[in-house]
């Protein structure tokens, strides 16, 4: 199985700044397969990120993905007030299908 | 525009059943792969079964395999999921959502339905 790591727990930023999430795989993920999650308090989570790099669509270019293997990284290049939540990483695999990490909150300063 | 909207959630007394629904609209639904993922109060995401468009492939996580099964029905745009032998643990938000195109990037998601097991 598996397991998928992120960091922080919490981000503390002030509107503006950049935010750099890490979500790391206890085994090689195809980059295909590793998505990532906003979700904001009392709303189903939003797909951001497909294919650890393509923005989904209605996206804005602020966010960006990367990484490869067990390593990779949700960026916000510059914090808007509408950014602040939770971020998620999904992986698709083989059993189990999805598993997705604890999840990041990305907090107003 | 699509739409997703679940139904069915409430309280149930431990070892009781329950039956959800996801009415799905805008989109052509025998398309596409479909899931429900849950997520319980205060915590994160959990992924709970998937059912391609044809319903011949279905899958479940451990923590539910023999005790939930997944289905759908085409004509009705409608994708259920039947939770028998509940437990405390799968108290959660239930939500479905759709799968983008394969690999599994839901890329839509219902509001969501409250399941709580309580005595």
């Amino acid at each position: 199985e598996i397991v998928l790591t992120q960091s922080p727990g919490t981000l503390s930023l002030s509107p503006g700044e950049r935010a750099t999430l890490s979500c790391r795989a206890s085994q090689s993920v195809s980059s295909s397969y590793l998505a990532w999650y906003q979700q904001k308090p009392g709303q189903a989570p939003r797909l951001l990120i497909y294919g650890a790099s393509s923005r989904a669509t209605g996206i804005p270019d602020r966010f960006s993905g990367s990484g490869s293997g067990t390593d990779f990284t949700l960026t916000i290049s510059r914090l808007e007030p509408e950014d602040f939540a939770v971020y998620y990483c999904q992986q698709y695999g083989s059993s189990p299908r999805v598993t997705f990490g604890p999840g990041t909150k990305v907090d107003i300063k | 525009e699509v739409q997703l909207v679940e139904s069915g959630g409430g309280l149930v007394k431990p070892g009781g059943s329950l039956r959800l629904s996801c009415a799905a609209s805008g989109f052509t639904f025998s398309s596409y792969s479909m899931n429900w993922v849950r997520q319980a109060p205060g915590k994160g995401l959990e992924w709970v079964s998937s059912i391609s468009s044809s319903s011949s492939y279905i899958y479940y996580a451990d923590s539910v395999k023999g005790r939930f099964t997944i289905s759908r029905d085409n004509a009705k745009n409608s994708l259920y999921l039947q939770m028998n032998s509940l437990r405390a643990e799968d108290t959660a938000v239930y939500y479905c959502a759709r799968d983008s195109g394969g690999n599994y990037n839901f890329d839509y998601w219902g509001q969501g339905t409250l399941v709580t097991v309580s005595s």
